[in-house]
């Protein structure tokens, strides 16, 4: 089945140091996302991929970044882990045409820091 | 600032009764709107959606429905199961920005046996 595969499911880390968290997609969307979600909030978004093009939210700290190596796979790398990043992270990934019908979501990456 | 607002953190319903899940917005932009379901330890899913041209949208138990004068959708599920307690989200877009979806906070709903 075509899907959004998050990795790992659960990833502890030690404060300030780097951690990344991958993603990968069987869908051949071409619009992937990085979403924070912390207790009872609402999902975050701190960037997107458009194909190669990289839209970074204004508000999303230095400390995140992002890289898309192909269609399939999509990387957030986290500099200097700090105990307010303590999360789930969603990724998700749609289809642009006709319309950007919904989001299709990964099981997320519980995210510990220590 | 949150754009989409879900006010009821949580919603206990008896098995078999209706559901009524709230949603409010504050960008009259927003022409589309998606309820999402998340169970513990798994990503949402899509659940039912609705363009800003249409009052209702209806799918077997599930029915969302749109008041744009009030900024406002509900959820609707009739009859409840307990299959369907979980965590839904309401979320919302704009036809020119067509990759930024917004979302609430989540209303977890129990649903007694």
């Amino acid at each position: 089945d075509a899907m959004v595969i998050q990795n790992p499911r659960y990833q502890v880390t030690q404060f300030g140091k780097p951690v990344t968290l991958s993603c990968s997609q069987t869908l051949n969307h071409n619009v992937m996302y990085w979403y924070q979600q912390k207790s009872s909030q609402a999902p975050k978004l701190l960037f997107h991929y458009y194909d190669k093009d990289f839209n970074n939210e204004a508000d999303t700290p230095d400390n995140f970044q992002s890289r898309r190596p192909n269609t399939s796979f999509c990387f957030l790398d986290i500099r200097s882990p700090g105990l307010g990043d303590a999360a789930m992270y969603l990724c998700a990934t749609s289809r642009v045409q006709p319309r950007n019908e919904k989001l299709f979501f990964g099981s997320g990456t519980q995210l510990s820091v220590l | 600032d949150q754009q989409v607002k879900q006010n009821s953190p949580s919603l206990s319903v008896q098995e078999g009764r209706i559901s009524i899940l709230n949603c409010d917005y504050t960008n009259s932009m927003f022409d589309y709107f998606l309820w999402y379901k998340k169970y513990p330890a798994e990503g949402p899913t899509f659940l039912i959606s609705i363009s800003s041209i249409k009052d209702k949208n209806e799918d077997g138990r599930f029915t969302v429905f749109l008041n744009k004068s009030a900024k406002h959708l509900s959820l609707h599920i009739v009859p409840s199961q307990p299959g369907d307690s979980a965590v839904y989200f309401c979320a919302a877009s704009v036809r020119d920005n067509f990759n930024k979806f917004y979302f609430g906070s989540g209303t977890k709903l129990n649903v007694k046996p």
